[in-house]
């Protein structure tokens, strides 16, 4: 079982609607966890940090189910901007970052 | 732009063959870390250097093998080559050896025939 999964998709957006996914992660001792938005050829990029009691950063929700290991994206308002993969990134005790598949996503007019 | 930089952008080497890449660090950070990405897949920890000394390792075999200089810079070394090691090869620099955040070069994207 790999450490951090991810379902690859892609989600295919309208723009203007709204898209969640899932991340689950197999460390119970996991410590943090970031989502990172990776666009196509390009270097992964922070999106934001995950909190344990969920966190907001405007169209973006971020949540952490510590009980069925888990996080989530959700993506509200969906803009064609927002197309890219979104990788999933835990981090256990130490300086080891372990980054899921990544989750494809395209948004259409 | 994250001021990480890495060099070169592509390279094509022949199987067996030893291959060094470079990476500067943003300004202020002492700890790089190296990843290499398959195709469709997500990074996979290589190893971290912090203040000169490797500081953690992922499941790579002693064939990868890097550096850090006194300006924070880094070199990742992969010897004897393989058609696998064919990949992304990203670098993040960040403040501290537990970073919330890293910052990623553009990476080297390695090709080995």
């Amino acid at each position: 079982r790999k450490e951090v999964e991810q379902d690859p998709g892609p989600f295919n957006v309208p723009e203007g609607a709204t898209v969640a996914f899932n991340c689950t992660y197999s460390n119970s001792a996991s410590q943090s966890f970031f989502w990172y938005r990776q666009d196509c050829r390009k270097e992964p990029k922070l999106l934001m940090s995950v909190y344990s009691s969920g966190n907001e950063d405007g169209r973006f929700t971020a949540q952490l189910n510590r009980a069925s290991q888990y996080i989530s994206l959700l993506i509200r308002d969906s803009k064609l901007s927002d197309s890219a993969t979104y990788l999933c990134v835990v981090k256990a005790a130490g300086n080891k970052l372990t980054f899921g598949g990544g989750t494809r996503v395209l948004v259409k007019p | 732009e994250t001021g990480v930089t890495q060099s070169p952008t592509h390279l094509i080497k022949t199987r067996g063959q030893q291959v060094t890449l470079r990476c500067s660090s943003q300004s202020g950070h002492n700890t790089v870390s190296w990843y290499q990405q398959a195709l469709g897949q997500g990074p996979q920890f290589i190893f971290q250097y912090y203040r000169e000394e490797e500081n953690g390792r992922g499941n790579f075999p002693p064939r990868f093998s890097g550096l850090q200089f006194p300006n924070y810079s880094s070199e990742l070394n992969v010897n004897a080559l393989e058609l696998d090691d064919s990949a992304l090869y990203l670098c993040a620099s960040s403040l501290g050896t537990s970073p919330g955040e890293q910052y990623f070069g553009p990476g080297t994207r390695l090709t080995v025939t």
